[in-house]
């Protein structure tokens, strides 16, 4: 089945400065990849994905390129805000009905 | 529309006991998943449904059980309850396209069980 690494586990930045999460998977066969936040207490929200007919999508802050090849993609926060602060998971799935998560990441932006 | 919505939001149960949790998904939406969320192991994928069928399984024991109605409400089960049980457990729902892709799946707030 699908497995996906997710790196790093925490992740502490500079309001201001960019943040980079970065996921591999298993299965050549996957073809979505989305990313979720999850703030303390509530419930993950998806933030942005990118289909692996797209090498990137940028939506305002926030961006995820995709390399089919190397079997990675990755989640760009510019210029953080302390909003900013939370776990963040990607995942990957394919027509099989399931999505794999990683292991999350724990973002902290520092005033 | 309103969003995903789960029941109970809480429960504590001993060990040996079974519990049912229950997802309403979002109108119109009629694939639900389930998730176990644990600290540091992400989510943990536990059954798709879409009209009333099991479409996939995640790695649990068969402990683990759930169901679909026709109205796409679904419900999990968990018998013969252990302490590692202890877990948010998350339904998500989505919209299916004919082609079978995957659409965004939104996530409801969660039932919270605890296992004395």
């Amino acid at each position: 089945g699908e497995n996906v690494e997710q790196h790093p586990s925490t992740l502490s930045v500079q309001e201001g400065d960019s943040a980079v999460i970065k996921c591999t998977y298993s299965d050549s066969a996957s073809n979505y990849f989305p990313w979720y936040k999850q703030e303390l207490g509530k419930r993950p929200q998806l933030i942005i994905d990118i289909r692996s007919n797209v090498g990137e999508k940028k939506d305002q802050r926030i961006a995820v390129t995709l390399n089919k090849t190397a079997k990675h993609f990755s989640l760009h926060i510019t210029e953080t805000q302390p909003e900013d602060s939370a776990v963040y998971f990607c995942a990957a799935g394919s027509n099989d009905y399931k999505l794999s998560f990683g292991a999350g990441t724990t973002v902290t932006v520092r005033a | 529309k309103a969003g995903v919505t789960q029941t109970p939001r809480y429960l504590i149960k001993t060990r040996g006991q079974q519990v049912t949790l229950s997802c309403s998904p979002i109108s119109g939406h009629r694939s639900v998943s389930w998730y176990q969320q644990t600290p540091g192991q992400g989510l943990q994928f536990l059954f798709e449904y879409f009209s009333e069928t099991q479409r996939n399984k995640g790695n649990f024991p068969g402990r683990f059980s759930g169901r679909q109605f026709s109205n796409s409400r679904s419900e999990m089960n968990v018998s013969t309850l252990e302490l590692g049980d202890s877990a948010l457990y998350l339904c998500a729902s989505s919209s299916v396209t004919f082609s079978g892709r995957l659409e965004t799946q939104y996530f409801g707030p969660g039932t919270r069980l605890l296992v004395l």
